[in-house]
């Protein structure tokens, strides 16, 4: 069983906020939590990593509650090449140990 | 960053024939390489754990006799798909370890 639960899809419009909360109610102690990003006939992309509290690149942010059972990606502006599936996962950052994927969320931007 | 990469990207061939995938690191050594498996309009399954150097473990319901996978290197795994059938036909991604970087993935389509 996938360690997270996301919702299934989303819409948003052309320079929008999109928030994808992700529910990881098991995560252990030393889990971080990774988001990845994923067009069709492609391999998933590392967006960002987090441990706890607020993490923040180039491309989003992640938003980590103190008792890390969820979180959010958060995506700024986002425009119609942003239209992709979005994968939560837990796991070690090391990435010595197995990632299992959840059902993803499929983030659909119309103009 | 990392790269992954995979060859070929994509292959056709018939059934009963046996088919190799290659995964390779190309900046920094993998210890350990992920296989996934996607079918359409699903999630990334995994389905074996390669490690350089020993047997690769595999996930239940999935035949280690039919996805050989050798990891003879740190920077190359790879997968065969051995007499493969119509229902093989796949999406097959690789990952290596370290955040997880995944390659671009190879579409094998068996006739």
């Amino acid at each position: 069983l996938a360690k997270t639960t996301q919702p299934i899809s989303m819409d948003s419009y052309e320079g929008q906020e999109v928030n994808i909360t992700c529910s990881h109610n098991n995560i252990a102690t030393n889990d971080y939590i990774t988001w990845y990003q994923q067009f069709p006939s492609q391999g998933p992309r590392f967006i960002i990593q987090g441990y706890k509290t607020k993490v923040t690149n180039e491309v989003a942010s992640l938003f980590i509650p103190a008792d890390r059972k969820s979180s959010t990606l958060s995506l700024p502006r986002v425009s119609l090449s942003d239209t992709a599936v979005y994968y939560c996962l837990v796991g070690d950052n090391m990435g010595t140990g197995k990632l299992i994927f959840g059902q993803g969320t499929t983030l659909q931007v119309k103009p | 960053g990392a790269v992954v990469s995979q060859h070929p990207s994509w292959v056709i061939c018939k059934s009963g024939t046996s088919v190799k995938i290659e995964c390779r690191s190309l900046d920094f050594q993998a210890t350990t390489m992920f296989w996934y498996r996607q079918f359409p309009k699903q999630s990334l399954m995994l389905m074996a754990t390669s490690n350089e150097g020993s047997k690769a473990t595999y996930e239940q319901g999935v035949e280690k006799d039919k996805f050989l996978i050798n990891h003879a290197s740190l920077t190359l795994s790879t997968l065969t798909v051995t007499s493969a059938h119509p229902e093989d036909s796949s999406f097959y991604i690789c990952s290596a370890s370290a955040i997880q970087f995944f390659g671009p993935g190879t579409r094998l389509t068996v006739l």
